[in-house]
């Protein structure tokens, strides 16, 4: 079944306590991003990726890192996270024919305290 | 940069229309999208017209796009309680990076 998996689906963490979300997909696309979903906000980009080894800035990267040293992963990391990076994180995909709409994973809530 | 607007919330009857509003600001859109998000999932693409159509039909489902106002509607016909979601508006322009408007929560009540 064509899918962007995340993990993990839930995460309760510590401020300062390094962690990572895993995004895989297994689609053969291009283009992967990550965005965070807040109340009243929508959904922001974090972080970019056209294909293997180009990663670029969204809207709020500030906080984040992403690597993409493969096609299929895209993980995001948190080098030092804070309580306002506690939110609703998705990953998505997508190819370069066709329609260019964007996969989504299932998300990840994120609790930093 | 570019930007998507839409109302945040919708109130219907079910067996009702609704027709959830977009605009967008970036004049090299190529797609526009319309997403849906169940309670407690990831965002569904629910269909996409491309910048030199005007309208497209899909079951229950019609995209109207107004290029030249950069409008872009979703009517929803004969809702029902299954179609409460949020849904979003995206556009992709030269980048194909989509932009999201912020989300319309629909609310069907009997």
């Amino acid at each position: 079944e064509a899918q962007v998996t995340q993990n993990p689906r839930y995460l309760i963490t510590v401020t300062g306590k390094k962690l990572t979300v895993t995004c895989s997909q297994n689609m053969n696309h291009e283009y992967m991003s990550w965005y965070r979903q807040d109340p009243g906000l929508g959904l922001r980009q974090i972080y970019y990726s056209m294909n293997v080894e180009v990663t670029d800035k969204g809207d709020v990267p500030e906080g984040y890192k992403v690597s993409r040293k493969e096609k299929r992963n895209f993980p995001l990391i948190l080098e030092s996270p804070s309580p306002n990076q506690t939110s609703l994180y998705f990953c998505a995909s997508s190819g370069t024919t066709n329609n260019y709409g964007y996969t989504f994973g299932s998300g990840t809530r994120l609790t930093v305290v | 940069g570019e930007d998507v607007e839409q109302s945040l919330f919708l109130s219907v009857r079910e067996g009702d229309s609704s027709v959830i509003n977009c605009t967008y600001t970036d004049s090299s859109s190529t797609y526009l999208y319309w997403y849906k998000q169940e309670p407690g999932a990831g965002l569904q693409l629910l269909t996409y017209i491309f910048s030199n159509m005007d309208m497209k039909q899909d079951q229950r489902l019609t995209v109207l796009l107004n290029k030249k106002d950069k409008h872009l509607s979703l009517r929803i016909a004969d809702t029902q309680t299954g179609d409460s979601a949020i849904y979003f508006c995206a556009e992709s322009g030269g980048s194909y990076i989509p932009t999201f408007g912020r989300g319309t929560s629909l609310i069907v009540h009997p």
